[in-house]
């Protein structure tokens, strides 16, 4: 069976770095394209970045670029996300998810649970 | 302010058709592959349609998509209280090189 588990999320002051991980089980992991879709408290939902198979290709949505960093190890089937400078406007619940497909780069076809990220002194 | 546009909210009541519609752009949903998402709060967003009108295995097909021009629209016929839930629309921007979500529709079966 598929798994997507998010870690790392918690309680961080303005300015912090927390840094997200995404332990991915069930299925070929370095054969998909991963992403990090994220909802804050009472709001929808919002891409915050994607990765390629191998790690050379990212993107990044404007709010964060910059500030965020996201990267995979296949050896180790996890997804990361580095979160630096961190503002109040990025508390949200975090979400890994997985492509549709293995040709699937911008279409996400499974999540995770979810991880709560707050930035509040 | 999402770059797609979406209702705020969609009511009807059980057996009923509802749809949810999706408006973007030329750089995104003019030129890209909708994909449609269901979500109850506190559980993992599930896909629906993906590549504007295909289901994937285990959605039902009371759940329909299709796109014309620079907009999408997401069907659900014969509506059950178990599909109250937000309902996005989703693809990939080319312009902003980012992916990109609606504001989210709340479905309300009454």
């Amino acid at each position: 069976e598929m798994q997507l588990v998010e870690s790392g999320g918690g309680l961080v002051q303005p300015g912090g770095s927390l840094r997200l991980s995404c332990a991915a089980s069930g299925f070929t992991f370095r054969s998909y394209w991963m992403h990090w879709v994220r909802q804050a408290p009472g709001k929808g939902l919002v891409w915050v970045s994607r990765i390629n198979t191998d790690g050379s290709t990212t993107n990044y949505a404007d709010s964060v670029k910059g500030r965020f960093t996201i990267s995979r190890d296949n050896a180790k089937n996890t997804l990361y996300l580095q979160m630096n400078s961190l503002r109040a406007e990025d508390t949200a619940v975090y979400f890994c998810a997985r492509g549709y497909g293995s040709t699937y780069y911008y279409t996400v076809g499974y999540w995770g649970q979810g991880t709560l990220v707050t930035v509040s002194s | 302010q999402s770059v797609l546009t979406q209702p705020p909210s969609v009511s009807a009541t059980p057996g009923q058709k509802v749809t949810i519609s999706c408006s973007g752009s030329s750089s995104n949903i003019g030129n890209n592959y909708v994909s449609w998402y269901q979500h109850l709060p506190g559980t993992a967003p599930k896909l629906l349609i993906y590549d504007n009108n295909k289901r994937p295995s285990g959605i039902p097909d009371r759940f329909s998509g299709s796109k014309s021009g620079t907009s999408a629209t997401l069907g659900i016929t014969g509506l059950q209280t178990g599909d109250e839930a937000d309902y996005y629309c989703g693809t990939w921007d080319s312009s902003l090189s980012a992916g990109v979500f609606g504001g989210g529709t709340k479905l309300t079966v009454l």
